[in-house]
């Protein structure tokens, strides 16, 4: 119950196109929902992170959609770039101790080409 | 402001050996989180400290200890290496104990043959 599960493992966007990345979990206590943007040689640093208490929020060309009722969240890139090209992982908590409780998806590694 | 620093950035053990690994949280926070990053995986969590004290543990077992210092710097120990504790090892910094934002350091790479 306390698994996040994050697909696809593997992305190919060319420049310009839109990334799509989905996410699922079970534990409804979870009410925190971040996406971490790591790069290679580099720690995971947060991106952009939605509340379930909204359906959407949008951060430059980086949006986090939610649907509550089905427990899914997915990030979407619009106009992604080769600067995107990184691996990303979803993520849950629940309040009280954030720190302690955060679960991560497995990552999805985007590779977006020139 | 500093970010957060780990150090080494990379290190070789063998089996059975110990190994320290360091962190400099960033300024202005005192809470540090250890997590677990296998090759391909999303990191997993291995415990918090808070006030010098562990404030949490996930599922990992007691050959992984850790320390805070009063500048809320850290130190993860882990005993008895085994090949599959061979991953990178993140540190997080948070402003605070209920804080949702951590900030991760660049990581150790551990490799145990």
């Amino acid at each position: 119950q306390q698994q996040v599960k994050q697909s696809p493992q593997s992305l190919i966007v060319q420049k310009g196109g839109i990334s799509i990345i989905n996410c699922a979990y079970e534990n409804t206590a979870f009410d925190y929902f971040p996406w971490y943007q790591q790069f290679p040689g580099k720690g995971p640093a947060l991106l952009i992170a939605i509340r379930p208490d909204v359906s959407e929020k949008k951060e430059g060309r980086f949006t986090i959609s939610f649907n509550k009722s089905a427990k899914q969240f997915s990030l979407h890139i619009m106009d992604s770039q080769p600067g995107d090209s990184a691996t990303y992982f979803c993520a849950a908590s629940k309040e009280g101790n954030y720190g302690q409780n955060f679960v991560f998806g497995p990552g999805t590694r985007l590779s977006v080409l020139p | 402001e500093t970010g957060v620093t780990q150090s080494p950035t990379h290190l070789i053990k063998t089996r059975g050996q110990q190994v320290t690994l360091r962190c400099s949280s960033q300024s202005g926070h005192n809470t540090v989180s250890w997590y677990q990053q296998a090759l391909g995986q999303g990191p997993q969590f291995i415990f918090q400290y808070y006030r010098e004290e562990e404030n949490g543990r996930g599922n990992f077992p007691p050959r992984f200890s850790g320390l805070q210092f009063p500048n809320y710097s850290s130190e993860l120990n882990v005993n008895a290496l085994e090949l599959d504790d061979s991953a990178l090892y993140l540190c997080a910094s948070s402003y605070n104990v209920g804080a949702n934002v951590l900030t991760f350091g660049a990581g150790s790479r551990l490799t145990v043959l």
